[in-house]
């Protein structure tokens, strides 16, 4: 366990449905991120939120639609995405967010995506 | 663009085998250069970081990195891996700017035989 957790676990979704991936942290941090992991590529960065505010968007298709309601809380919501959008969401916090030090993220253990 | 080369994708060795996992960064400025690992139904957790000071880092279970700045790299030594170091290792370096973006490399499985 690294105190930052997400639901739901696994989700599979036709392309005309709305679902929401939901981030929660216990560590007091101020930044959070969403991160896509596909089969054979990179982690790829989506979002940074400092603070509740989105302070990166890594070019992310408006098909995901972020949310930050708190420092604690963080939502990936999705619609009418495309089977190549199929990958394991993580989430991840972190004490500042601003590249302070090298600070370490916390990651969470991730959604499972499935898109039909 | 900024990018992360980590040369070995899938690595197998015999318990007791020293471990060389190879890591490269584009980016000429300041860095942050990070080794995370993924061990088999587990979250992605810090291995170690390199942020200023002396090159060579110590990080959990006897592992050990390098930053060598002329070479623009971040190799993760451990010189007797066990069966437990199975798992799937990225490095990643800090984007520029200052947003905690970090940018990861392709990641290596290493699988370690008994």
């Amino acid at each position: 366990e690294t105190g930052v957790t997400q639901t739901p676990r696994h989700l599979v979704m036709g392309m005309t449905n709305k679902k929401s991936l939901k981030c929660e942290q216990h560590l007091g941090h101020n930044a959070m991120y969403w991160y896509k992991q596909s089969a054979k590529k990179p982690l790829e960065l989506m979002f940074v939120y400092n603070f509740k505010e989105q302070t990166e968007n890594n070019s992310v298709p408006s098909r995901f639609s972020p949310e930050c309601p708190n420092s604690s809380h963080l939502f990936l919501h999705l619609h009418t995405l495309q089977p190549e959008d199929s990958a394991l969401y993580l989430c991840a916090s972190s004490q500042e967010g601003r590249g302070v030090g090298g600070e370490t993220q916390y990651f969470g253990p991730g959604t499972r995506l499935l898109v039909l | 663009a900024q990018s992360v080369s980590q040369h070995n994708h899938h690595v197998i060795l015999s318990e007791a085998a020293s471990l060389e996992l190879g890591c490269n960064y584009s980016y000429g400025g300041t860095v942050n250069l990070f080794w995370y690992v993924q061990y088999p139904g587990q979250h992605l957790q810090l291995l170690l970081k390199y942020f200023s000071g002396d090159p060579l880092v110590k990080g959990i279970k006897g592992f050990e990195a390098e930053f060598i700045k002329s070479k623009f790299s971040f190799n993760l030594r451990k010189p007797s891996v066990q069966w437990s170091d199975t798992a799937e290792y990225f490095c990643a370096v800090n984007g520029p700017g200052n947003t905690g973006k970090l940018i990861f490399g392709q990641g290596t499985t290493l699988q370690v035989k008994p």
